[in-house]
């Protein structure tokens, strides 16, 4: 149980256009997801927290307009990457807390690639 | 805020040997929980162990266990019987008791040698 996925998990876009990367709970409703960003052997880095119906609440120094959230339903949070640019090239990682606990399960991550 | 240090960047172990990656943390909290994840090359985030504060016993998880000095502010995760798929890279983690936000250390990367 407990299971996280993230789609896609690569994905390469060309410079300017936007790209969207899915979070979903597959087995339990998640009233919060969080995503991070990862560089190549560094730490997780949060981005943002998204409630379940409400704005997401970004960490200092993420452009909230650059990387919009939204989390639709319990089991869906969607980043859209908005005029990419080959420095937003990371490792896009998601995690998912399951309601009425406070533990989280994370995605696999993807790998984005601005060109 | 709270911080998480890692101090070890890279660590080595040979095969069937043990091993203890060091994290310490800084908090003004009395209770929190601390975590061990695991990454591997697929970059999967695996929880490998967690610990409550309020617990003075360490937890232990078949061959990982934890020391956890709550007055130093020390937490330490011990690999006995290091295996080939022990290599990744370990992250230590700490969130409050009632908080949702988990901060992390920068990571040691754990080689095993054959």
């Amino acid at each position: 149980g407990a299971v996280v996925s993230q789609h896609p998990s690569w994905v390469i876009c060309k410079s300017g256009t936007s790209v969207k990367i899915e979070c979903r709970s597959l087995d339990f409703q998640a009233t919060t997801m969080f995503w991070y960003r990862q560089f190549p052997k560094q730490s997780l880095m949060l981005m943002a927290t998204s409630n379940e119906g409400s704005k997401a609440t970004y960490e200092q120094g993420v452009e909230k307009d650059k990387f919009l959230i939204n989390h639709a339903s319990l089991t869906l949070s969607t980043l859209t990457v908005t005029s990419a640019h080959p420095e937003d090239s990371s490792f896009y990682i998601c995690s998912a807390k399951l309601a009425g606990t406070y533990e989280q399960y994370f995605g696999p991550g993807t790998r984005l690639t601005v060109t | 805020a709270q911080t998480v240090t890692q101090s070890q960047p890279e660590m080595s172990v040979q095969e069937a040997e043990t091993v203890t990656l060091s994290c310490t943390y800084d908090t003004s909290e009395s209770d929190y929980y601390l975590f061990w994840y695991k990454q591997p090359p697929s970059r999967q985030m695996i929880l490998v162990i967690r610990q409550e504060a309020y617990k003075q016993q360490n937890a232990t998880e078949n061959r990982f266990s934890v020391n956890f000095q709550k007055a130093a502010k020390s937490f330490s995760l011990k690999i006995s019987d290091s295996q080939l798929g022990d290599a990744a890279m370990y992250f230590c983690a700490y969130r409050t008791e009632y908080g949702n936000k988990l901060v992390f250390g920068a990571g040691t990367i754990l080689r095993v040698k054959s």
